[in-house]
């Protein structure tokens, strides 16, 4: 049973428009949130998290919004960039969780069309 | 502070082979997870060691299987592979207590 969801497998969106992308997630007792970023043959970066106490969380021209009684997390990217094209996995921990006990989606793939 | 470090980058095996896979975490990190990535299936969690112990485990069969040592360096052994076995690994590694995992460049596995 997948925990963590992100129902869209991919997503094309014009440079200069917004991206947005959506996490649903099962477990209430998940309280932490954090957004990946991958580039083909590399690693995934910690792109921005978002702690259950907020519902909003900002750096540059990324923001994460966690809706917590739809258990519903998005990412939100503007304006969105070629350079932002990439694999993006949300995941999610539960109280006191260490990175052991991330539980990351099956990711979205963006591509933002110069 | 140099990144987490997976060796080799590339490899090509056949099947019934076994096979090793290293990683050497953050400077200070002691806690190194394992995931295997494959088209379609996101990353799914192999194990995590922290302390040269093994504290979590995913649900894969036991013929993956590794090892941490005292420098936190950690390794990843599969046996007898298939060709299912062919993906993208990577070593994650942590503070103890933090979520946010730093990933390694992977080690892409092909099984033929």
């Amino acid at each position: 049973d997948q925990q963590v969801k992100q129902n869209s497998p991919s997503l094309s969106v014009q440079e200069g428009r917004i991206s947005i992308l959506n996490c649903d997630y099962t477990n209430s007792m998940f309280d932490y949130f954090l957004w990946y970023k991958k580039y083909p043959a590399e690693g995934p970066t910690f792109l921005i998290s978002i702690s259950s106490i907020k519902d909003k969380n900002e750096d540059g021209r990324f923001t994460v919004f966690l809706n917590k009684s739809a258990k519903h997390l998005s990412l939100h990217i503007v304006p969105s960039q070629p350079g932002d094209s990439a694999v993006y996995f949300c995941a999610a921990a539960p109280p006191q969780g260490g990175s052991e006990k991330l539980v990351f989606g099956k990711g979205t793939k963006l591509t933002v069309n110069p | 502070k140099a990144g987490v470090t997976q060796t080799p980058r590339y490899l090509i095996k056949t099947r019934g082979q076994q096979v090793t896979l290293s990683c050497s975490p953050i400077s200070g990190h002691r806690s190194v997870s394992w995931y295997q990535q494959t088209p379609g299936q996101g990353l799914q969690f192999l194990f995590e060691y922290f302390s040269e112990t093994q504290r979590n485990k995913g649900n894969f069969p036991g013929r993956f299987s590794g090892r941490q040592f005292s420098n936190s360096r950690s390794e990843m052994n599969v046996s007898t592979l298939e060709l299912g076995d062919s993906a993208l690994y990577l070593c994650a590694s942590a503070d103890p207590g933090f979520a946010e995992a730093f990933f390694g460049q992977g080690t892409r596995l092909t099984v033929v």
